[in-house]
């Protein structure tokens, strides 16, 4: 089977730097994405990995350790409409389907 | 622009009847997939399609069927709707991966909020 955890919920501050962590144990893995979900909205995307190391998109980064099953989300100099859930899912090598985690919800203060 | 829609976006039904739930993708993507989004469990895989004429289970797909006879859509069939299956349903949508790519996320369509009394 596959599990995918994440933190339920955080909080931080307007203008810090946050990381939500994913952790997977799956078959077959090929490749993690990060999907960005507001209360009553669709998931949207927002990176990819496949290879380990360092993603970086403005503001968001993502990382990835194939060996260890781990990813974590960065979100550098928050702002409040960052405050949503943040989603990790697993693509599974050849299938194009994905398992997700139950999502972090993010909730950026003033 | 290319887009994915769901028809309707709420929608209240009674318990034992047949509901079906529309997804509609301009994207021309092969690849169509359903879910099921509850507190706490994250987004559940339903049934799924890699293309045309082709259907398959997901993780959470008893009392769900879908069809695929065009590339546009797959709609979602609820044969005895539930008080179980009150949740909201994503539809998404994406290319095939193919070798030598290696990006193929899914877009998502805005959502159907089904309650079941």
């Amino acid at each position: 089977g596959q599990n995918i955890d994440q933190p339920t919920e955080m909080t931080a501050t307007e203008g810090a730097i946050v990381q939500i962590n994913c952790t997977y144990q799956t078959s077959g893995f090929n490749g993690l994405f990060w999907y960005q979900q507001h209360a009553g909205e669709a998931p949207t995307f927002l990176s990819y990995n496949v290879l380990d190391g360092l993603e970086e998109k403005g503001r968001f980064s993502s990382f990835l350790s194939r060996s260890k099953g781990y990813s974590y989300l960065l979100l550098k100099e928050l702002q409040m409409k960052d405050s949503a859930s943040y989603l990790c899912a697993v693509r599974l090598y050849n299938f194009n389907k994905f398992y997700f985690g139950s999502g972090t919800k993010l909730n950026v203060k003033p | 622009d290319a887009e994915i829609t769901q028809s309707p976006r709420h929608k209240i039904t009674e318990t034992g009847r047949q509901v079906t739930l529309a997804c509609h993708q301009t994207w021309n993507h092969n690849n169509m997939f359903w879910y099921r989004q509850d507190l706490g469990h994250g987004l559940r895989l339903i049934h799924y399609s890699y293309g045309v004429q082709d259907t398959n289970k997901g993780e959470v797909s008893d009392g769900y069927s879908v069809s695929r006879s065009n590339t546009e859509d797959l709609p979602l069939t609820l044969e005895s709707a539930a008080s179980s299956q009150t949740s909201v349903y994503f539809c998404a949508s994406s290319v095939s991966q193919r070798p030598g790519q290696s990006y193929n996320e899914q877009f998502f369509g805005p959502g159907t909020r089904l309650t079941v009394l």
